[in-house]
């Protein structure tokens, strides 16, 4: 089954660091991936996606990498603001049709001034 | 942007009442979903719905659950009998594209059973 819990692994970094959060997803027959930004009383936000035929996609200041060997996930946030405290999930479903997100336990990205 | 909208933002109910959470989806999209999310945890799927039907639903969308699309822009999930159990926050995605694109969330409908 699957675990869940109360207490999110949380990454503490310093403004201007760049942060790494990982995920390690459980479907080897996924093929899309997106990673979502969740801020305190709100719901998921986009932040950027990764087909399984790329291993690296950029956005503004973030990057996803992708390693389908050990069904691995990373999202890389360049220069980190105190704005981008929130919880990170990834989520991955299948590329044909339309398909249920299933996510990750989430990470907490705390961003100390 | 357009935006996925959800209410109310909170919804306090007592135990064995029913319960309906709205949400209006952006425009042109067409595949809805409703997950939830208990305190603390992570994001679970209840179903998917598209062209006036279900198209998957998972175990906690169990026979006190069901979903409608009573006119061309609401999408509404109805609890019938509510348990202490589905407290949490309920979410609506929706998505406009058969080729894979983000789903869009909205700020969720906090749940209070009492």
């Amino acid at each position: 089954g699957e675990s869940v819990g109360l207490h999110l692994p949380t990454l503490s970094v310093q403004e201007g660091d760049n942060s790494i959060i990982n995920c390690a997803y459980s479907n080897s027959a996924s093929d899309y991936f997106i990673w979502y930004k969740q801020e305190s009383g709100k719901g998921p936000q986009f932040i950027i996606d990764i087909r399984s035929n790329m291993d690296k996609r950029q956005g503004q200041r973030v990057t996803v990498l992708l390693n389908k060997t050990v069904k691995h996930l990373s999202l890389q946030i360049a220069a980190t603001q105190p704005g981008d405290s929130a919880v990170y999930f990834c989520a991955e479903k299948g590329n044909t049709g339309f398909q249920k997100l299933v996510f990750g336990t989430g990470t907490r990205l705390l961003v100390s001034p | 942007e357009p935006e996925v909208t959800q209410t109310p933002s909170h919804q306090v109910t007592q135990m064995g009442q029913e319960v309906i959470l709205r949400c209006v989806p952006i425009s042109n999209h067409l595949y809805f979903y409703w997950y939830r999310q208990i305190l603390g945890q992570k994001v679970e799927f209840l179903v998917s719905f598209y062209n006036n039907e279900i198209s998957e639903k998972s175990e906690i969308f169990d026979d006190q659950f069901s979903v409608e699309r009573p006119d061309g822009s609401n999408f509404t999930l109805k609890i019938r009998s509510t348990k202490l159990e589905d407290s949490a926050m309920y979410f609506c995605a929706s998505e406009d594209s058969f080729i894979s694109q983000p789903q869009h969330f909205g700020d969720g409908t906090r749940l209070s059973i009492l």
